[in-house]
């Protein structure tokens, strides 16, 4: 079935740095993934759609500028938190696009949980 | 504007069967999933409907009802490892970005 990985899982990381995170779609082509944020209790919110070879659509609120999105090639979208502060510690989690017995559906990635301090 | 419903908690007891409801209100639609989310992990796909009907996956079925804005998860044989947060999600139509707009979960508490 379709798979979608994550990495690193975990990080924590001083206030003032960046942090990138990578999500991967393992045995499929996904021209399309999708970065979200949650906080404790709260669903998913939508980030920014991760397009391959144009630039990510963010939703509104979201600084372009301070959550920069790469969409270099068809398995491989990065997300990195320029300047993190502790307010943006949370749980990000990427999903990408797959076919999986005849449905397209979106897949998750497992999550990568970011602390600031 | 976009707008999907969904209680915040409910309680079932081990076996029994529970239904989760949603109703969306969203300017397009392709599609209503449902996805299982335990605490601390990512969301696990669960169903898929974007005709109008009933579809069925052992335990799980879910229903949609597009004219009502209305989609529902069945849970048969509640098990204690069902506790968790259900997400019922619309996605936009492709025109639109294809994306997911999710419901704030309903949390699901199983009793012995």
């Amino acid at each position: 079935g379709a798979v979608v990985s994550q990495h690193p899982s975990w990080v924590i990381c001083k206030s003032g740095t960046s942090v990138k995170i990578e999500c991967r779609s393992l045995d499929f082509q996904a021209t399309t993934m999708f970065w979200y944020r949650q906080f404790p209790k709260q669903s998913l919110m939508l980030m920014a759609t991760s397009n391959e070879g144009s630039k990510a659509t963010y939703e509104q609120g979201v600084e372009k500028d301070k959550f920069l999105i790469n969409h270099a090639s068809l398995t491989l979208s990065t997300l990195t938190v320029t300047s993190a502060h502790p307010e943006d510690s949370s749980f990000y989690i990427c999903s990408a696009t797959g076919r999986l017995a005849g449905e397209e559906t979106q897949y998750f990635g497992p999550g990568t949980r970011l602390l600031v301090l | 504007g976009q707008n999907i419903d969904q209680p915040t908690e409910m309680t079932a007891t081990e076996g029994a069967i529970v239904q989760i409801n949603c109703t969306y209100q969203t300017s397009g639609f392709n599609g209503l999933f449902w996805y299982q989310q335990h605490a601390g992990e990512a969301p696990t796909f669960l169903s898929y409907n974007v005709l109008d009907g009933l579809e069925e996956k052992g335990r799980f079925s879910s229903f949609l009802s597009r004219s009502k804005g209305y989609s529902y998860l069945l849970l048969k044989e509640l098990q204690m490892k069902d506790s968790a947060s259900y997400l019922c999600a619309v996605r936009a139509p492709y025109n639109q970005g294809g994306k997911l707009i999710f419901g704030q979960g309903t949390e699901l508490s199983v009793k012995p």
